[in-house]
């Protein structure tokens, strides 16, 4: 098993470009979520999925996208590249339904706005 | 809204000595806690996971507790090691959603 994988690990992006942030999971689990972490802060959801053609927000979306086709993958899109999205976004998943299961989380994707 | 805090922001701590890394939440109605492990640049790895009707886990040298009803949770780590330093999370989840909401963590630095 790969786990929870995202790509680019790596990202540049000028102001008012956009991008769509890949992630993807080989367990079969159902629910999946988008977080940003930034300084001080902790890690804070963006949206999350708890299956396929089923997404929610979470506490900060503005600004970003989802949709969940099928059950391996859940993109995260950047409509419009802001300074302020500069930041590290980690993919997770976990089985739905269940809430007594832990979350796996990805490597990470480092983005930078300029 | 549910809130996590977490006490020290940071600590640092001579090789061998036994350390608490504190974990506290607003509203005790929880699904269960989840410690992590944060190395700099990298991902988070799951160290525990308590449900809501544990009192504790213990996994090697560390050893996690959970008090519901004082929103509090400890992270033990017994004979500290250079190795241990890290960035380490605890993260609620609540019974109102499926839904992971973090602290924002003690940064733990252990001295050769």
């Amino acid at each position: 098993n790969a786990g929870v994988t995202q790509t680019p690990k790596f990202q540049v992006l000028k102001t008012g470009q956009s991008m769509t942030l890949q992630c993807a999971q080989d367990m079969n689990h159902e629910y999946m979520s988008w977080y940003r972490q930034d300084p001080g802060m902790g890690l804070r959801l963006i949206h999350y999925s708890v299956g396929a053609g089923i997404t929610d927000q979470g506490e900060v979306p503005n600004g970003y996208n989802v949709s969940r086709s099928t059950t391996e993958d859940f993109p995260l899109r950047l409509l419009s590249a802001a300074p302020s999205q500069t930041s590290v976004y980690f993919c997770a998943s976990s089985p739905s339904g269940v809430q007594t299961y832990e979350q796996y989380f990805g490597p990470g994707t480092r983005l930078t706005v300029t | 809204k549910q809130e996590v805090t977490q006490i020290p922001a940071a600590l640092s701590v001579p090789e061998g000595e036994n350390l608490v890394l504190n974990c506290s939440f607003t509203d005790s109605a929880i699904y269960n806690l989840q410690w992590f492990r944060q190395d700099p640049g990298k991902g988070l790895t799951s160290l525990l996971l308590i449900q809501s009707s544990q009192r504790e886990q213990t996994s090697g040298r560390l050893n996690a507790s959970l008090d519901k009803s004082s929103g509090r949770s400890t992270l033990y780590i017994a004979a500290s090691q250079p190795g241990d330093s890290a960035t380490y999370l605890c993260a609620v989840r609540d019974n109102y959603g499926q839904n992971f909401v973090f602290g924002p963590g003690t940064r733990l630095s252990v001295l050769p």
